[in-house]
Formats: C-alpha cells, structure tokens, sequence
C-alpha cells in the first residue's frame, strides 16, 4: 500500500522569503500522479501543482515548483517570494495511475505560516 | 467560480446518534468522494461513488456509514450511532471525470464532534 508522509507539521516564512515543504511517500508502482492541495482557513483545499511520475521536469506554476526525486521518493514544494495569502495548510498527495477511482492518498499536512 | 459546498461548518452529536453530513458537488461532476481527517492525523479515503453507486470503498467504510445522492445535486454522508472516534473533519470532493490527472475539488469541510 502507498504511504505519504509529511514531517514538517508546521512552517514559518518571511513574507517575500522561500520556503520548501517537504512530502516522501512510498510506493512500488512505477506511474502516478502527485499533488499539492492548499487549505486556506476555513476554506476548500484547490490543487496547487501536480507532477506526474514519468515526467522528469519538475512542474512549475508560477511562484511554486516541485522538487520531484523519484528514485529517493520525494516530492517536495517550493514557494518563492511568498505572500501573506500563501498561509495555510499544505497536503501532499499520491495517487496511483492503477486505481480505478483514482482516490487520493494524503499526508498530514503542513501549516505555513507567513510573517509580515 | 464553481464549488463544492458542505453543510454544516461544524457538528456537535451525542455519542450513538446519527448525522448526515451534506454536500453539493459541482454540478456537471460525475463522481464524489468523502475523505476525513482525524485531528493530527493524515487525510484518508472513505468512499467514492459514480453512476447512483459506490465505486470503491476503504475499510474504514464499515456499515455504520452510508452514502446518498437522494435528489441529483446533493451527496450525503450518513453516520449511524456515532462513536467519539468519528470525531473528525470530513471533506466532501467531487470530479468531472475519473482520468488520472483530473483534478479533485473539495469543500470546505465539516468538523464533526461527537461528545
């Protein structure tokens, strides 16, 4: 079964700084998806990036990229020149290219918090 | 833009009582799914439905819960004799097509308390 883990459970940044939130996940198929969800307080999470596995360029969108490391299973979310409304929580997610539903499988989360 | 909404925000129930949590999906969506997040704990699957059924659910999803779609635009979830460990966030999310890049929109969440 796939697993993802999150160990920062929560993050600091100065506005205008970069941060990079870090998600590892263990999986032995070779083709998925992963994603990086945002929740905002009180709010829905929406997709900020995702990267599929056979693709070696790290995605990109706008202030954010990736990190992508297949062979070490990593898959971590840089944020640059970050905003005040880039606080909230950050879920990394997998999902597996086998699955009929194609069902998320989420980590814990990190919050970010960002210092004006 | 579109959304998918939950009511309510948030859900205070005696222990053995039973709540339906309520969600509207984004209207031209075709498969839904409740996710929950015990507190600290990670975000896991409960179920996805498609086409009036369930397409897939996780162990979790034992026969204390149920799922609905009872009038085209709403998509319940049905806890019967809550325990205190339902005590969780629960997320609503739906999807316009099942491909594997197509992307999930969920709502905001409704925390369930069960005291």
């Amino acid at each position: 079964a796939q697993t993802v883990t999150q160990s920062q459970p929560e993050m600091s940044v100065q506005e205008a700084e970069t941060v990079t939130l870090s998600c590892t996940y263990d999986t032995s198929e070779s083709d998925y998806y992963l994603f990086w969800y945002k929740q905002p307080p009180s709010r829905q999470m929406i997709l900020v990036i995702r990267q599929e596995a056979y693709k070696q360029q790290n995605a990109t969108e706008n202030r954010f990229s990736v990190n992508f490391q297949k062979a070490a299973k990593s898959f971590s979310l840089k944020i640059s020149d970050s905003q005040l409304g880039d606080a909230a929580m950050y879920f990394c997610a997998y999902r597996s290219v086998y699955s009929g539903t194609y069902k998320y499988i989420f980590g814990t989360g990190t919050r970010l918090k960002v210092l004006a | 833009e579109p959304e998918v909404t939950q009511t309510p925000s948030h859900q205070v129930t005696q222990m053995g009582q039973e709540v339906i949590l309520r969600c509207v999906p984004i209207s031209n969506h075709l498969y839904f799914y409740w996710y929950r997040q015990i507190l600290g704990q990670k975000v896991e699957f409960l179920v996805s439905f498609y086409n009036n059924e369930i397409s897939e659910k996780s162990e979790i999803f034992d026969d204390q819960f149920s799922v609905e779609r009872p009038d085209g635009s709403n998509f319940t979830l049905k806890i019967r004799s809550t325990k205190l460990e339902d005590s969780a966030m629960y997320f609503c999310a739906s999807s316009e097509g099942v491909t594997v890049n197509t992307e999930a929109f969920f709502g905001q969440g409704t925390r369930l308390t069960v005291v």
